[in-house]
């Protein structure tokens, strides 16, 4: 059972453009929400997370919207730039807790100079 | 990669052989993981650890066994590879701070392809 759906598998996106990946969950006991960066050949690391009590979190380029009523967030990345190129997660869990996160199937970015 | 081992960083096996994996971190955190990566499915999770000889199961665990004998280390096992073992494999290391905001490291991964 896929508890997070993550669209689209891939995204092709011109520099400067505004990428932006979405992510539906079921699990409504799901309270934190982040968003993992792959480059390739490395591990996810972290880069951005929301609790279900904000609707929106900004970072730098990076903005989470979260959408409770209808179970969904997404990911906005402004002025994409070609080093924004990886594959990213989403993820969610309940009590926070890593021993319960809960990933998406991923989204292979491409950002075209 | 936050102080975290992951070793081999290649490997090729035949079905049916025992293969291990090991994963050394340095940051004396307490959880431990192991983790698939496939296309399609992200990352699933195999085992856990909350401790020194203390170990739980994930989504994917069936033909897998760890290991966890000291802090720092963390072994996955697959008895008796298979094909559909063929995978990378995470390591990754947490540390429980009652935030609400676990924040999961990774290790940089094993590619194991088991022919």
């Amino acid at each position: 059972q896929q508890q997070v759906k993550q669209s689209p598998q891939s995204l092709i996106v011109q520099k400067g453009g505004i990428s932006i990946i979405n992510c539906a969950y079921e699990n409504t006991a799901f309270d934190y929400f982040p968003w993992y960066q792959q480059f390739p050949g490395k591990g996810p690391a972290l880069l951005i997370a929301i609790r279900p009590d904000v609707s929106e979190k900004k970072e730098g380029r990076f903005t989470i919207s979260f959408n409770k009523s209808a179970k969904q967030f997404s990911l906005h990345i402004m002025d994409s730039q070609p080093g924004d190129s990886a594959t990213y997660f989403c993820a969610a869990s309940n009590s926070g807790s890593a021993r319960q996160l809960t990933f998406g199937s991923g989204t292979q970015l491409t950002v075209l100079p | 990669d936050a102080g975290i081992t992951q070793s081999p960083r290649h490997k090729v096996t035949e079905t049916g052989t025992p293969v291990t994996l090991r994963c050394h971190q340095t940051e004396n955190h307490r959880y431990m993981y192991w983790y698939r990566q496939d296309p399609g499915h992200g990352l699933r999770l195999i085992h856990y650890s909350y401790g020194v000889k203390d170990t739980d199961k994930g989504e994917v665990s069936d033909g897998y066994s760890v290991s966890r004998s000291k802090t720092e280390d963390f072994l996955l096992t697959l008895e008796s590879a298979t094909s559909s073992q063929t995978s990378v494999y995470f390591c990754a290391i947490s540390e429980s701070r009652g935030t609400g905001t676990e924040k999961l490291f990774f290790g940089s991964g094993t590619q194991l392809s088991v022919l």
